[in-house]
């Protein structure tokens, strides 16, 4: 199957810092990857979509000048958390479809990434 | 907005026992995935289910896709240990049919 990969699995970083988290698909490339963050014990909520080539869309209620994206390759992604407060420690996963699956297949998941701000 | 509920929250079996996990969207869905998620890991893909009604097996689990398709199940016959994580439905948005909008989730928890 399908391989994404995210890089860093853990971070630890103090309040008012930023943090890059970066999503790459390994064998296949991916025009489109999702962005989710999970809280413990929690379900996956939507962040945003990212789009290669064009700027990310942001679900409601998701700071868009917080959690910056950028898709500046067909295989890459990356979310940077501005300004990182405590709050938003969490678990943040990326996600992808490969191209013949269109726009309803399965998902592919990174391995996520765990951040927690001092 | 769009909802998609699972219940229960949380299950702690025997092993052997049977497993039963529910979905219900607040819409009508074209289609309806599930996942699971081993306690420290990512989402991964179990099946896809598209018609109405659909009922598909894998082993000793078996789907089931509503005839409203609003709902959704997922049964475990005889779980084992391996069965452990968190089993999610997840459905697409609404308002993107390409974003998945992803169910509550159940625990499964199986003692040995």
């Amino acid at each position: 199957g399908a391989v994404v990969s995210q890089h860093p699995s853990w971070v630890i970083c103090k309040s008012g810092t930023s943090v890059k988290i970066e999503c790459r698909s390994l064998d296949f490339q991916a025009t489109t990857m999702f962005w989710y963050r999970q809280f413990p014990k929690q379900s996956l909520m939507l962040m945003a979509t990212s789009n290669e080539g064009s700027k990310a869309t942001y679900e409601q209620g998701v700071e868009k000048d917080k959690f910056l994206i950028n898709h500046a390759s067909l295989t890459l992604s990356t979310l940077t958390v501005t300004s990182a407060h405590p709050e938003d420690s969490s678990f943040y996963i990326c996600s992808a479809r490969v191209a013949w699956q269109r726009n309803t297949g399965e998902l592919f998941f990174g391995e996520g990434s765990r951040l927690t701000v001092l | 907005g769009q909802q998609v509920m699972q219940i229960p929250q949380y299950q702690h079996v025997q092993e052997g026992e049977d497993f039963t996990t529910y979905c219900n969207s607040s819409t009508t869905l074209s289609n309806i995935q599930w996942y699971k998620q081993r306690p420290g890991g990512h989402p991964v893909f179990l099946i896809q289910l598209v018609k109405s009604g659909e009922v598909k097996k894998q082993k000793r689990l078996t789907f089931q896709f509503g005839e409203a398709k609003k709902n959704s199940s997922l049964h475990i016959t005889a779980t084992q240990t391996t069965d452990v994580g968190t089993y999610f439905c997840a459905g697409p948005k609404t308002t993107g049919f390409q974003k998945l909008v992803f169910g509550t989730g159940t625990r499964l928890l199986v003692s040995p």
